[in-house]
This record gives C-alpha cells, sequence and structure tokens, in this order.
C-alpha cells in the first residue's frame, strides 16, 4: 500500500456531462501527478501540482483542470467528456520528483 | 518530441530464468528514467528510479541500467518468479515539473 488513495473506484458518465476525481496524497508529500492511461496502454501525463500551482502539463485540452488543496489533496475535473476519455485516471503523490507513489486509479467509462 | 518504446510488447518465461526488458527513448535530454511494475486494474509500483547522471541502480533481484547516449535503458531481473508476474513500465521524466513520457509496458508471464 502506497498511502494514496483515490475516489471513486469506477464511474459511469454520458457523453457531455462533467466528472471531478479526488486523490489523497501520502503524508508528507507537497507534489501531485494526474495520468490517464488508455486500456493497453502506458499512462499519459495530464498536469502536476506543486504546493497549490499546476507546474507542468501535458498534451491535453483546457477542459482537464485540476486542484490541489492546503492539506495536499487534489481534484481532477473534466468537461465536456468524449468517449475517448475513458480510461484509468491514475493519481501520484511525492516529495518533488523523486519516487512517485501512485494510487490505485479511478475507472472512468463514458457512454 | 519524446517516444519510449519498449520491446517485447510481451514475454513468458519459465520460473527461475534471469530475463531483460528494454526501453528506448528518443530525446537523451533527460531527468531521471524510472521503472515501474503495474499488477491487472491495479496502480503502479516504482521499483527503481537512475537519475540523469547515474548508469544504474539495484534493488534486491532488480538491476537497471542507463544509457542516456544511445537512448537506452534496460530491467534485469535475476531468477524469475511467479510473483514477478505483471505488466514493467519505464518512464522518462523530461523535468522536475514531471513532465513524463511513459512506454506501453512489456507483460511478463513467468510459469511455475
Amino acid at each position: 500500500e502506497t498511502g494514496v488513495t483515490q475516489s471513486p473506484t469506477h464511474l459511469i458518465k454520458t457523453r457531455g456531462q462533467q466528472v471531478t476525481l479526488r486523490c489523497s496524497s501520502q503524508s508528507g508529500h507537497n507534489t501531485v501527478s494526474w495520468y490517464q492511461q488508455a486500456l493497453g496502454q502506458g499512462p499519459q501525463f495530464i498536469f502536476q501540482y506543486y504546493r497549490e500551482e499546476e507546474n507542468g502539463r501535458g498534451n491535453f485540452p483546457p477542459r482537464f483542470s485540476g486542484l490541489q488543496f492546503p492539506n495536499y489533496s487534489s481534484e481532477l475535473n473534466v468537461n465536456a467528456l468524449e468517449l475517448d476519455d475513458s480510461a484509468l485516471y491514475l493519481c501520484a503523490s511525492s516529495w518533488t520528483i523523486d519516487t512517485q507513489y501512485f494510487g490505485p486509479g479511478t475507472r472512468l467509462t463514458v457512454l | 518530441k519524446q517516444e519510449v518504446t519498449q520491446i517485447p510488447a510481451a514475454l513468458s518465461v519459465p520460473e527461475g530464468e534471469n530475463l531483460v526488458l528494454n526501453c528506448s527513448f528518443t530525446d537523451s535530454a533527460i531527468y531521471n528514467l524510472q521503472w515501474f511494475r503495474q499488477d491487472p486494474g491495479k496502480g503502479l509500483t516504482s521499483l527503481l528510479l537512475i537519475q540523469s547522471s547515474q548508469r544504474e541502480q539495484t534493488s534486491g533481484r532488480l538491476n537497471a541500467s542507463l544509457d542516456k547516449s544511445s537512448g537506452r535503458s534496460t530491467l534485469y531481473i535475476a531468477a524469475s518468479q511467479p510473483g514477478d508476474s505483471a505488466t514493467y513500465l519505464c518512464a522518462v521524466f523530461r523535468t522536475n515539473a514531471g513532465k513524463s513520457t511513459f512506454g506501453d509496458g512489456t507483460t511478463l508471464t513467468v510459469k511455475p
């Protein structure tokens, strides 16, 4: 167990809806990263938050947004869901960019 | 644009064999390289992290090497066990802002 938790475990939404995924970082970690993993592929970096500020972003459109809170928990928000957004969403916490500790993921299905 | 390739995509070996997993990347300007393990439907577990200035790291039966000039890393697993069965992913981190590129992984099956 890494101490990183994510909720919910599974989620089903319809196209056009909005979704919020949550991550609770490991104690003491000030950095959280979010990834999207399609079936059979490696994770793709969405963005990273360091001390409540976004400090790195991958090639994802603005409808993917996030927040990091003072207690270092985090949210990933996705607006205007598309079918291709169906994936496993992973968060990882770390102390700066050292070893990342991943949560179990949230499986999102968009119908 | 950084591209990471892992070969082979799948590997099946009998218990006890030593094996090597390969990872290649196209841009040598990296911050660090990490190897992860992923069990079906689960998150990732970090196995080894190699800083840009390092050549290898070891942990137990695992040894990872890094050759930035050729854009290659290998993960060596000694005396494989059925419990090693999982997907192994390598990831190249370009900056300390987490910008990373993952390979699609090698799925390893170790048969008793």
